[in-house]
């Protein structure tokens, strides 16, 4: 069976410091690959999706970055945070049948 | 564009009445529509989908495309149905568009 998972669980960051969320996905290839934020208000926007290794689509400009060094992981970074991204955020991947399955979450805090 | 629409950032109802969870859409093709939900200390998880025309833990959404909706429904609500609930819709590109999503609360 698929499943997805996420780590770190929750970060403290300081404004300013790097970020590296990762995603890696098990029991599935060549998956499609997503990272929302979920903000409270705001529902799940899309950030970036990959299709496939070094394939990444940006939906939204920001400071934040993404990469596919390998076909089922998916990172998450920024090379300096924001107030701003701190937030909640999901990692999904989509099956043939167009369902997406979420990872377990970030939760990150930039103080 | 796609868009999705759903009005009620919160909605409260008691338990044993009925639920609506509203969601609009805006798509000019044939979408697909989905709702997603989300219980407390829980991952987001697929409730269910229109095309399936299922009905999952008692609810049921029909997708009407002369009004651009696909509200959720439940007869008679639970305690247990208190979650955040996204609705979402893929039309032509490879990605979903989600709502902003309603925080149900049932109340004993």
């Amino acid at each position: 069976s698929q499943t997805i998972h996420q780590w770190p669980a929750t970060l403290v960051q300081p404004v300013g410091s790097p970020l590296s969320l990762e995603c890696t996905v098990e029991g599935t290839s060549n998956p499609n690959l997503y990272w929302y934020r979920q903000a409270a208000g705001r529902g799940l926007q899309l950030l970036f999706y990959s299709v496939g290794i070094g394939q990444i689509s940006s939906e939204v400009p920001q400071n934040l970055s993404a990469s596919r060094p390998q076909d089922r992981q998916f990172i998450l970074s920024s090379k300096k945070l924001l107030l701003s991204d701190s937030g909640f955020y999901l990692c999904a991947w989509k099956s043939s049948s167009e369902t997406q399955y979420f990872g377990p979450g970030t939760r990150l805090l930039v103080l | 564009a796609q868009r999705v629409t759903q009005p009620e950032k919160l909605l409260s109802v008691f338990k044993g009445a009925p639920v609506e969870l509203k969601c609009n859409y805006s798509y000019s093709g044939s979408p697909e529509l989905f709702w997603y939900v989300q219980y407390s200390r829980q991952r987001l998880q697929l409730l269910l989908r229109h095309i399936s025309r299922e009905s999952i833990k008692g609810f049921t959404a029909d997708l009407n495309k002369g009004e651009t909706s696909f509200h959720l429904k439940k007869p008679f609500a639970q305690e247990e149905d208190s979650a955040m609930y996204y609705c979402a819709l893929k039309g032509s590109a490879r990605q979903l568009t989600f709502g902003s999503g309603t925080q149900l609360t049932v109340l004993p």
